[in-house]
């Protein structure tokens, strides 16, 4: 069964530090990983996709890499700030369903001021 | 994004009812998709669609109905079916190039 798991379901961290989001998968057969940021109430904000062929996508203080083999994605974030005090999810689609996102169930993530 | 429009934003419903929750989208893509999510599970897909007229069912479509009729719009119905439809609902669309997804500010229904 595809599956993926996001651990910790939450983390506390004092402002300024960088920290690292973790994402694991079942079957490294995949598609595309989308990393995506959801505060209270929200929809979704799309973050960062990593289509199979890559090893890693940035944008601003965000870094996302992708092991396949290890069936890893780890989402790297530079000098946290309050702001991004929120839930992160990542989600995965497979080939063979590439109509489909599995969705881990997310890392609720305080930045403490 | 500002180019996918879901309302009502919150909407109220006493046991069975129907309601209809209206996903429309001025960005032209193709793909479309239905999504609930509860506290603790993560997003489930109810419904999705690739083209006008035609949709397929997710992984928990019983209670659920949904049409295509036009490219913009990919309206969800929560029947009185549905057991538990208590649930923040997302609307999400896709373009074919690289399948990045992008939602909705979501709709949430209460059953009172």
């Amino acid at each position: 069964k595809q599956e993926v798991t996001q651990i910790p379901a939450a983390l506390s961290v004092p402002e300024g530090e960088n920290l690292v989001l973790n994402c694991s998968f079942t079957d490294s057969a995949i598609y595309n990983l989308q990393w995506f940021r959801q505060d209270p109430g929200k929809g979704l904000t799309s973050l960062l996709l990593i289509q199979s062929s890559q090893r890693e996508q940035t944008s601003g203080r965000l870094n996302a890499s992708l092991d396949k083999s290890s069936g890893r994605s780890t989402l790297y974030i530079a000098a946290s700030q309050p702001g991004d005090s929120a839930t992160y999810l990542c989600a995965v689609r497979w080939y063979g369903a590439t109509n489909k996102l599995i969705f881990g169930t997310g890392t609720l993530l305080a930045v403490q001021p | 994004d500002g180019g996918i429009t879901q309302s009502p934003k919150y909407l109220f419903r006493k046991e069975g009812q129907n309601v209809t929750l209206s996903c429309e989208q001025n960005l032209n893509h193709d793909a479309m998709y239905w999504y609930r999510q509860d506290p603790g599970q993560g997003l489930r897909l109810i419904y999705y669609s690739q083209i006008v007229n035609d949709f397929q069912k997710g992984d928990i479509a019983e209670g659920y109905s949904v049409s295509r009729e036009k490219k913009e719009s990919f309206p969800l119905t929560v029947t009185s079916a549905q057991k538990n439809p208590t649930a923040f609902y997302l609307c999400a669309i896709s373009g074919t190039v690289t399948g990045e997804l992008f939602f909705g500010e979501g709709s949430r229904l209460t059953v009172l």
